[in-house]
């Protein structure tokens, strides 16, 4: 079954410093890959998605990620974070042959300290 | 604007007990997935339905079911509801076409706690 790793559980950052989070899937067809995030109390909400084309998508709130397809990686990053960035990060892969589910990591926890 | 809205964010049962939550999309979605969300396993998918009457397990069906009998709403049912059970419940949509296109859209959440 397909399977989607993000390296880090919990991370803690000052602000201005800068973000990447890994993420890694195991499938090797057709994907589209998506970063949601879940503010605390909110709703997860899409922070940026790649279906085709520049493997470099940039989301909202200065979020980017890159696709790169020999390493099965989506990593997300951001050149300096800001306490308001405090939340809960999901990676998620979708299957093009698997129909319309995603497959979810296990979520970092991002705290920046201000 | 994209609205997922879900019947209650917290609710308490006693073991045993049938559960029913239920989730309504305002944009003519036409798939809906429940989720439940558990600290350090990110979402796990239990049931989702890509048309009015149609239904698919997900990854962990077992002790679930599910019901769509509109196309905008999507409900979920514990026929007997147990400890193991207590968690974060996220309902989402997502449509075949548009701008938005197989992005989810994920409602509040209700968060069930099961005695």
């Amino acid at each position: 079954a397909q399977s989607v790793s993000q390296h880090n559980h919990h991370v803690i950052l000052s602000e201005a410093a800068s973000l990447e989070l890994g993420c890694n899937y195991s499938y090797g067809g057709t994907v589209n890959l998506f970063w949601y995030v879940q503010y605390p109390g909110q709703h997860l909400q899409l922070l940026l998605k790649y279906f085709s084309g520049d493997p470099l998508v940039k989301g909202i709130k200065g979020f980017e990620a890159e696709f790169i397809k020999s390493k099965f990686s989506f990593n997300l990053r951001k050149p300096s974070v800001q306490w308001s960035d405090t939340a809960e990060y999901f990676c998620a892969v979708k299957v093009m042959e698997y129909g319309n589910k995603l497959v979810f990591g296990a979520g970092t926890i991002l705290r920046v300290k201000s | 604007d994209v609205k997922v809205t879900q019947s209650s964010r917290y609710l308490v049962k006693r073991t045993g007990e049938k559960v029913f939550l239920e989730c309504v999309q305002d944009m003519d979605h036409e798939n809906m997935f429940w989720y439940r969300q558990d600290p350090g396993l990110g979402l796990r998918l239990i049931y989702f339905s890509y048309d009015v009457k149609m239904k698919e397990k997900g990854d962990i069906p077992e002790g679930y079911s599910v019901s769509r009998e509109k196309k905008e709403r999507f409900s979920l049912i514990l026929e007997s509801a147990s400890t193991n059970q207590t968690s974060m419940y996220l309902c989402a949509s997502s449509s075949n076409s548009g701008s938005s296109y197989n992005e989810q859209f994920f409602g509040p959440g209700t968060r069930l706690t099961v005695l």
